[in-house]
């Protein structure tokens, strides 16, 4: 069973940093292109970011450039991304999702980051 | 960017009907067009992708149509467990992006 576990959110303060993680099991991860999707709370949803099988590729959406960095450890089945300079606009539920022919397959039950002072 | 816009933004059906949304396209993204459905407090789930192939364990009530700037997600014979919301997204070209949702709620 293809399972993706999403953990690390939590409250933090504006211009703070967090690292969310995404583990893995029931897929061979080291084929698998990774992405993170989130979702504010009430809206709809958002691709942030896209990291290549190797890692050798990544990408960004423009709300997140320069503040975001995708990355992956292909030993330990897992995604991570790093979020700085945080900002109230970040507050959402961040799901990891795996993709293969571009679209995104599986997804994690999310988890949550509110941005607040 | 190739933005999306999905129509309606929200419509309300009964058990049995027909539904039709819509996701149109700022630019051609060829086929490579998906829909996804979402449940409150759930993850999206993959419906349809490429426009119009199946996602294995999806009911064959769910079609998708279109080609080049103009999609559709069909559902015949609407069931109770499909009121949820509906996205379209592509993956023609980075960033990805996705519609803004269709509601669909019971009438």
């Amino acid at each position: 069973e293809v399972q993706l576990v999403e953990s690390g959110g939590g409250l933090v303060q504006p211009g703070g940093s967090l690292r969310l993680s995404c583990a893995v099991s029931g897929f061979t991860f080291n084929k698998f292109n990774m992405n993170w999707v989130r979702q504010a709370p009430g809206k709809g949803l958002e691709w942030i970011s896209y990291i290549s099988s190797s890692a050798t590729t990544a990408h960004y959406a423009d709300s997140v450039k320069g503040r975001f960095t995708i990355s992956r450890d292909n030993a330990k089945n897992s995604l991570y991304l790093q979020m700085n300079s945080l900002r109230d606009e970040d507050t959402a539920v961040y799901y990891c999702a795996n993709s293969g022919d571009y679209r995104l397959d599986h997804w994690g039950q999310g988890t949550l980051v509110t941005v607040s002072s | 960017d190739s933005q999306m816009t999905q129509s309606p933004s929200s419509l309300s059906a009964s058990v049995g009907d027909r539904v039709t949304i819509t996701c149109r396209a700022s630019q051609s993204i060829r086929n490579y067009l998906n829909w996804y459905q979402q449940k409150p407090g759930k993850a999206p789930n993959l419906l349809i992708y490429a426009v119009s192939s199946l996602q294995s364990g999806v009911p064959s009530r769910f079609s998708g149509s279109g080609s080049g700037t103009d999609f559709t997600l069909t559902i015949n014979s609407l069931q109770p467990e499909d009121f949820a919301t509906y996205y379209c997204q592509q993956s023609s070209s980075m960033p990805w992006t996705f519609g803004q949702g269709t509601k669909v709620e019971i009438k």
